[in-house]
């Protein structure tokens, strides 16, 4: 079956702008969540979504983060007033957690983001 | 708190040599999972294996096996009769009872050369 869907691959943006990435998750799964893969920081957890909330928002960096998720399917996150440090790949993953947590979670492509 | 420790930034082998990945975790909880994935240059990661607190039955996957040691704190992944096609940089994740997310270790960049 398809597998996570991250759009756009790469996005190269200038500083102050907003950007917008996207994930699609496996059909079925009910959570996903998005990490952050940066050459100082390693993979970081942002936000986790449980269905349409996000009940675990603790990796957020800053306020201009933000992410939401509809239809319990689609999730958009949201970075404003972008700035240099902001550059990484951003990772989304997603997993049936039918039972619970500590379901496998499974990942898309990424997107590179470049602020200039 | 680093709660995954790679201590291993990067190793380098000629194909067919054996491979082993240290990864030790920390944790206060009894319940837990313990990931490895991998990430080979097109960036995506691919999940390898998933192991609970409870079982510590090690497990061979084809060229794959994983070592798992509670009283150590440790899972290590040992490829064996490596391929070009392994190279790769390698993660330890840690799930928790506490929590959803999963912490990383800082991975371990392996390149099997011809």
């Amino acid at each position: 079956g398809a597998g996570v869907s991250q759009s756009p691959s790469n996005k190269v943006t200038e500083k102050g702008k907003d950007v917008e990435l996207r994930c699609d998750p496996i059909s079925g799964h009910t959570a996903l969540y998005w990490y952050r893969q940066s050459l100082g920081q390693g993979l970081e957890f942002l936000i986790y979504f449980q269905g349409n909330s996000a009940p675990d928002k603790s990796g957020l960096p800053s306020d201009r983060f933000s992410a939401e998720r509809t239809g319990g399917s689609v999730s958009t996150l949201t970075i404003q007033r972008t700035q240099q440090e902001d550059s990484a790949v951003y990772l989304c993953a997603s997993s049936s957690d039918e039972s619970g947590r500590w379901e496998t979670q499974y990942f898309g492509p990424g997107t590179r983001l470049l602020v200039l | 708190a680093q709660k995954v420790t790679q201590a291993q930034t990067e190793i380098s082998v000629v194909e067919k040599e054996d491979v082993t990945l240290d990864c030790v975790y920390e944790t206060r909880d009894t319940t837990y999972y313990l990931f490895w994935y991998k990430q080979p240059p097109s960036g995506e990661l691919v999940f390898l294996i998933r192991r609970n607190s409870f079982d510590e039955q090690n497990e061979i996957s084809g060229r794959y096996s994983w070592n798992f040691q509670k009283s150590t704190s440790s899972f290590n992944f040992t490829i064996t009769a490596s391929q070009v096609v392994d190279s790769a940089v390698y993660f330890c994740a840690l799930s928790e009872a506490s929590d959803y997310k999963l912490s990383f270790g800082a991975g371990t960049t392996v390149t099997v050369r011809a």
